[in-house]
């Protein structure tokens, strides 16, 4: 069965300091998709990226990146030079090959920046 | 492209009515998928309908179904409304097999 885990339920940095959320997935098929979403106070998920199980390049997107490692099934997420508009909660979320677009989350990570 | 819409945006009920929730997807997106959020379970999945077939469903009772029709829209309905129903449902659309995006989400309150 599939699971994601996000150990980190709150993270509070001060404008400016990087922060890394962490993400362990677990899954049983060989071809699935990891998935970044934010969901600011107004409460719709917003996309941030995707990734197919076999491209393992990390990602770098303006302040976001991304680190995907297969061998220790983790999808972490660091946002760098953090400012208070990144104060959100983030998900990362498993999609299996098999099935179909279903999205298993994670608990979800509540970052607050401070100024 | 517009984006997600969801209707109702906010909706109150009493335990044992039924309510009916809307989405239409973003154009050309034919596959829709719904989850509830909700503080104690977080974000789970309820059903995905491509091409008006349901291609997957979560672990939720009979009591939630859902549908989509020829212009890819959805409606989500949950009949017999208990007060554990109460939550932000989030609709998503997607092309075939690639990201989904998400709408504001319909917030019910179960009284």
């Amino acid at each position: 069965a599939q699971k994601v885990t996000q150990a980190q339920t709150e993270i509070s940095v001060v404008e400016k300091e990087d922060v890394t959320l962490d993400c362990v997935y677990e899954t049983r098929d060989t071809t699935y998709y990891l998935f970044w979403y934010k969901q600011p106070p107004s409460g719709e998920l917003v996309f941030l990226i995707r990734r197919n199980s076999f491209d393992e390049q990390n990602e770098i997107s303006g302040r976001y990146s991304w680190n995907f490692q297969k061998s220790t099934s983790s999808f972490n997420f660091t946002i760098t030079a953090s400012q208070v508009v990144d104060s959100a909660v983030y998900f990362c979320a498993l999609s299996e090959e098999a099935a179909g677009n279903k999205l298993t989350f994670g608990g979800g990570t509540r970052v607050l920046v401070k100024p | 492209k517009a984006g997600v819409t969801q209707t109702p945006r906010y909706l109150i009920k009493t335990r044992g009515q039924q309510v009916t929730l809307s989405c239409s997807p973003i154009s050309g997106h034919r596959s829709v998928s719904w989850y509830q959020q909700t503080p104690g379970q977080g974000l789970q999945f309820l059903f995905e309908y491509f091409s008006e077939t349901q291609r997957n469903k979560g672990n939720f009772p009979g009591r939630f179904s859902g549908r989509q029709f020829s212009n890819s829209r959805s409606e989500m309905n949950v009949s017999t409304l208990e007060l554990g129903d109460s939550a932000l449902y989030l609709c998503a659309s997607s092309l075939a097999r690639a990201e989904q995006y998400f709408g504001p989400g319909t917030r019910l309150t179960v009284t």
